[in-house]
């Protein structure tokens, strides 16, 4: 199975900051990456598809980017809504594996 | 409009099987796979495999392979999860998942999460 490995694990940040979450996969999966949103006792949230497509709806300070191994997130300028729990998610191949999680907290 | 819902939470003591529901319904049924993702709590996200409500086939993680059973039922629209032989470890929220398209492997429908306690 692929692993997909996020880092940071947890990240505390104000209002307005520039936030980035990596996410590593142990092979090539060239642009197949998701990445999701999850609030507590909801089911998560797609944000990116593609490595780098916003989906509908998605505001536009989130981005992602990066193909092959190496992927990130970046919530341009953060928001109260945002403050969550983010997964990146491989969908390259059977069986399809999630990253470990990044927090997101208020400092 | 699409929607997902999924049958409500149950209790079961180890050893037992489990089945849960998931009803989709603004769509046509057949034209999208399922998913099952599972989340203990406190944890990640954990695929358990996938099904095809067309023909019935399905594709299990090798990790629950021989535990799990994906089926579907296409005159009321809804798939099932059955997960057999329960311990602890099997406590979880059970989503139901909707790809996009047919092609794709992610996903921007879910249903409501179904929590499963398995507890002597």
């Amino acid at each position: 199975d692929i692993q997909m490995t996020q880092s940071p694990s947890s990240v505390s940040a104000s209002v307005g900051d520039r936030v980035t979450i990596t996410c590593r996969a142990s092979q090539d999966i060239s642009s197949w990456l998701a990445w999701y949103q999850q609030k507590p006792g909801k089911a998560p949230k797609l944000l990116i598809y593609g490595a780098s497509t916003l989906q509908s709806g998605v505001p536009s300070r989130f981005s992602g980017s990066g193909s092959g191994t190496d992927f990130s997130l970046t919530i341009s300028s953060l928001q109260p809504e945002d403050f969550a729990t983010y997964y990146c998610q491989q969908a390259n191949s059977f069986t399809l594996t999630f990253g470990g999680g990044t927090k997101v907290e208020i400092k | 409009q699409v929607h997902l819902v999924q049958s409500g939470a149950e209790v079961k003591k180890p050893g037992a099987s489990v089945k849960v529901s998931c009803q989709a319904s603004g769509y046509i049924f057949t034209s999208y796979y399922i998913h099952w993702v599972r989340q203990a709590p406190g944890q990640g996200l954990e695929w358990m495999g996938i099904v095809n409500p067309s023909g019935g086939s399905t594709s299990y993680a090798q990790k629950f392979q021989g535990r799990v059973t994906m089926t579907r039922d296409t005159s009321t629209s809804t798939v099932y999860m059955e997960l057999s032989s329960l311990r602890s470890e099997d406590t979880a929220v059970y989503y139901c998942a909707r790809p996009p398209s047919e092609s794709s492997l992610w996903f921007d429908r879910w249903g409501q999460g179904t929590l499963v306690t398995v507890s002597s």
